[in-house]
């Protein structure tokens, strides 16, 4: 299987500074015929299901605001809040959907510093 | 509008059997893979099963594989995850949720069932 693991556990940010969280995947997740990373970023908040942010590590999910962005290849991924704002408080997780069982990390809980 | 719907958590004992269901509509849902997710208290998210568009494939987590079978019947517009040999650890809320096709994300995702698991 493979494990993804995120970096931090937790993050407290000012508003308007930039978040950043890491992900690393245990084996790449770059898959060659087509290029693509099957990387995916989530948001979840309490009492509510998660949400798709970024899909192929780096494609913004229609409606999510251009202040998140996905970067990284192959086993190293990294999604960036370019200014927080006050409604991106919420767990983010990374899942690779390379290969199944789809794997998860563990979270990163993002609060305001 | 599209709408995820899941039904059938409760509170059982170990050993126990239980079947949820995800109603779905706004999509053809006939050509989605479709998923469970599942969140223990205080945990995060932890993949649980796929199931191909068209039921031929269907794949599990180490956790739940012989235990869990998921189904679904596209006449119906319906998923489904039938639990066996329920244990303390499966309790979680329950998530439905869409791939687009083949390998992608999850797109969309249902509100969860909370499944207790407890003597």
């Amino acid at each position: 299987d493979i494990v993804m693991t995120q970096s931090p556990d937790s993050l407290a940010v000012s508003l308007g500074e930039r978040a950043t969280i890491n992900c690393k995947s245990s084996q790449s997740v770059l898959y060659s015929s087509n290029n693509k990373n099957y990387l995916a970023w989530y948001q979840h908040k309490p009492g509510q299901p998660p949400k798709l942010l970024i899909y192929w590590a780096s494609t913004r999910e229609s409606g999510v605001p251009d202040r998140f962005s996905g970067s990284g290849s192959a086993t190293d991924f990294t999604l960036t809040i370019s200014s927080l704002q006050a409604e991106d408080v919420a767990v983010y997780y990374c899942q690779q959907y390379y290969g199944t069982p789809y794997t998860f990390g563990q979270g990163t809980k993002l609060e305001i510093k | 509008q599209m709408q995820l719907v899941e039904s059938g958590g409760g509170v059982l004992q170990p050993g126990g059997s239980l079947r949820l269901s995800c109603a779905a509509s706004g999509f053809t849902f006939s050509a989605n893979g479709m998923h469970w997710v599942r969140q223990a208290p205080g945990k995060g998210l932890e993949w649980v099963a796929l199931i191909r568009y068209d039921g031929t494939n269907k794949y599990y987590a180490d956790s739940v594989q012989g235990r869990f079978t998921i189904s679904r019947d596209n006449s119906k517009n319906t998923l489904y995850l039938q639990m066996n040999s329920l244990r303390a650890e499966d309790t979680a809320v329950y998530y439905c949720a869409k791939d687009s096709s083949g390998y992608s994300p999850l797109d969309y995702w249902g509100q969860g069932t909370l499944v207790t698991v407890s003597s």
